[in-house]
Parts: structure tokens; sequence; C-alpha cells
């Protein structure tokens, strides 16, 4: 079983619509990670949590420590928010920087 | 854009050469992280270098290597290459070893034919 898994794998939706990309692990966590992935390859950082909820714009990213879970929501999706959304956790303890990702959840919004 | 630079974009080389993938951080980051992302096996970290020195090791072969040099930038040493080595490698840095936001390159594509 991996230590990070996400859900949906794929998520198709229409303009405007409320999406919810979950992520559930199964470590000890210093920090969460939400990444974008656009179909170009590059990736951006887009929250990183270690408790609570952060807001960017139409973007809110979650997190329940006791649960080990952290949800990602899109208000008002956009077409422009097609693509590859990426979990990754940093482990607990000393010299644990590293990531370790989830799978990816292929989000693709339609017109 | 991140501030991270990573050359080249694309390489395509044959099965059994050897390449140097190059990182340079953000301006301040000490820590430079190498992934490697392939179509099976997703995104992996391969190893850390903080400040000069060696952090961190993933699933890195040892056909791989990596070493950060005094103005902190990066470089990743391929060897011996296979099919199977054909992916996009990404750097990431981070201010320190601490938690930080890793801020990534854009990738350099690698494919060996």
């Amino acid at each position: 079983k991996n230590e990070v898994e996400q859900s949906p794998q794929n998520l198709t939706a229409q303009e405007g619509e409320f999406i919810t990309i979950n992520c559930s692990y199964s470590v000890g966590i210093s920090a969460l990670h939400w990444l974008q992935q656009h179909p170009g390859g590059g990736i951006v950082s887009l929250f990183m949590l270690s408790s609570g909820k952060k807001k960017h714009g139409r973007l809110i990213a979650t997190i329940n420590i006791q649960e080990k879970h952290s949800s990602l929501h899109i208000t008002a999706s956009h077409p422009r928010d097609s693509a590859v959304y990426i979990c990754a956790v940093r482990r607990m303890g000393f010299g644990n920087e590293k990531l370790t990702f989830g799978t990816g959840t292929r989000l693709t919004i339609i017109p | 854009d991140s501030g991270v630079t990573q050359t080249p974009k694309h390489l395509i080389t044959a099965t059994g050469q050897r390449v140097t993938l190059r990182c340079s951080p953000r301006s301040g980051d000490l820590s430079v992280y190498w992934y490697q992302q392939s179509l099976d096996q997703g995104l992996q970290f391969l190893i850390q270098y903080y400040n000069g020195e060696e952090r961190a090791k993933g699933n890195i072969l040892e056909r791989f290597s990596a070493q950060q040099f005094p103005d902190l930038h990066s470089e990743l040493n391929l060897s011996s290459l296979e099919l199977g080595d054909s992916a996009l490698y990404f750097c990431a840095s981070s201010v320190g070893t601490t938690v930080n936001e890793q801020f990534f390159g854009p990738g350099t594509r690698l494919t060996v034919l």
C-alpha cells in the first residue's frame, strides 16, 4: 500500500463546478504539500500545510492531522484549472526533508 | 517562474551513454532536491544536498550520482543509461532543511533510445 493515496485518479467536471480532491496518508508527517502539474510538465507548489486550512484565490486546502487526511478544493472551476494535482508529504523526523508523492489526480474542466 | 532553472530542457541520447543535468536553485536557497518522474513510477525522490553536503538519499540507482558546488548549483550525473531511465527529472530548492516550501524547476525530459 502506498504511503500517500489520492482520490479520485481522474475527475472531469463542467466549468463552474466545485471540485474536491482527497489525499490520505499513513505515516506521521511534518507537512503536506499540494502541487499542480500542467500538461507541459512544469510543477507549481500550491500549498504547504501542517495544520488547519489555507486559501489562495479559488483554491482551498485543508488538513486533518488526526485523521491523516487532506483535501484540495477548487471553487468556480475553470478550464485553465485542468492539470494533474499531486499530494506530497514530508515525514516527521530529522533528515526527512524529502517528499513522498501520491500518484496524482488528473482534473479536466470542460467549458 | 519559480526561480529554479534547469538545463537542458530536453535531452535525447542512446543506451550506454552518460549525461549531466544541471540545476540552479533560487537565490538564497541552500537545499537542492532531485526527483524523477517516470510514467510507471510517478514522482520519486532521488537525492538531496544542503550547502554542498549530501543530506538524504532516496531511490537513486548506483549508476546515478549528484553533487552540489560551492555556488550552490547542482548536477545530476546519469551513466550507463538504459531505456527505463527515460523520464522527467526535476530539481527543487528550499531555503533550509526544516519544514520549508520547495520550489520546482521546469524539469529536464530525458529520452534514452
